[in-house]
């Protein structure tokens, strides 16, 4: 079974500033998905950022960007230039890429932007 | 921007109640599901549905679950005996594409306060 952990419950971090969110995984897989997902307070959980473990190529989505470490299991996400807006619960989540929709979630790390 | 909706935002029962979660997925959207999320701990996968059937099912979904698409509109979860561990924030998504493929689109959450 998979199995995503985020080790940073809290965070917080100036605006305007880059912070980076940590998330290892452990899979026998070799071909999967990997998320960040975003919640802001009281709000949907909206898709960040994907990547397929298959590319190479770290995925970047205009401030946002990840760091795939496919060896160490590794996908943490960079916000650079952060703004009030940023402020959410961000979740790192796995999906298998055969025959299994299920996402597994980490158990999320709650960002806070400081004006 | 179409949403996906959820209502109840709120329900509170009493142990041994039926519970109906309602969610109406995107309109083209051809996949759905349903997470949960205990208060304090992971969002966690309890179903996906598809061509009107369940394509896959976590452990937690046992008899007690069961879902349905009753008018090709709304995605139901219900709850047949609610038990006071089933207390949690529900989630439903739907998505154009089968797993990693497709991004999923969540609802705000119903939260289910079982006493």
């Amino acid at each position: 079974a998979q199995t995503v952990t985020q080790s940073q419950p809290e965070m917080s971090v100036q605006e305007a500033e880059t912070v980076t969110l940590s998330c290892t995984y452990d899979t026998s897989e070799s071909n999967y998905y990997l998320f960040w997902y975003k919640q802001p307070p009281s709000r949907q959980m909206i898709l960040v950022i994907r990547q397929e473990a298959y590319k190479q190529q770290n995925a970047t989505e205009n401030r946002f960007s990840v760091n795939f470490q496919k060896a160490a299991k590794s996908f943490s996400l960079k916000i650079s230039d952060s703004q009030l807006g940023d402020t959410a619960m961000y979740f790192c989540a796995f999906m298998s890429l055969f025959g299994n929709e299920k996402l597994t979630f980490g158990t999320g790390t709650r960002l806070t932007i400081i004006p | 921007e179409p949403e996906v909706t959820q209502t109840p935002s709120h329900q509170v029962t009493q142990m041994g109640q039926e519970v109906i979660l309602r969610c109406v997925p995107i309109s083209n959207h051809l996949y759905f599901y349903w997470y949960r999320q205990i208060l304090g701990q992971k969002v966690e996968f309890l179903v996906s549905f598809y061509n009107n059937e369940i394509s896959e099912k976590s452990e937690i979904f046992d008899d007690q679950f069961s879902v349905e698409r009753p008018d090709g509109s709304n995605f139901t979860l219900k709850i047949r005996s609610t038990k006071l561990e089933d207390s949690a924030m529900y989630f439903c998504a739907s998505s154009t594409l089968a797993g990693g493929t497709g991004e999923l689109f969540f609802g705000e959450g119903s939260r289910l306060t079982v006493l």
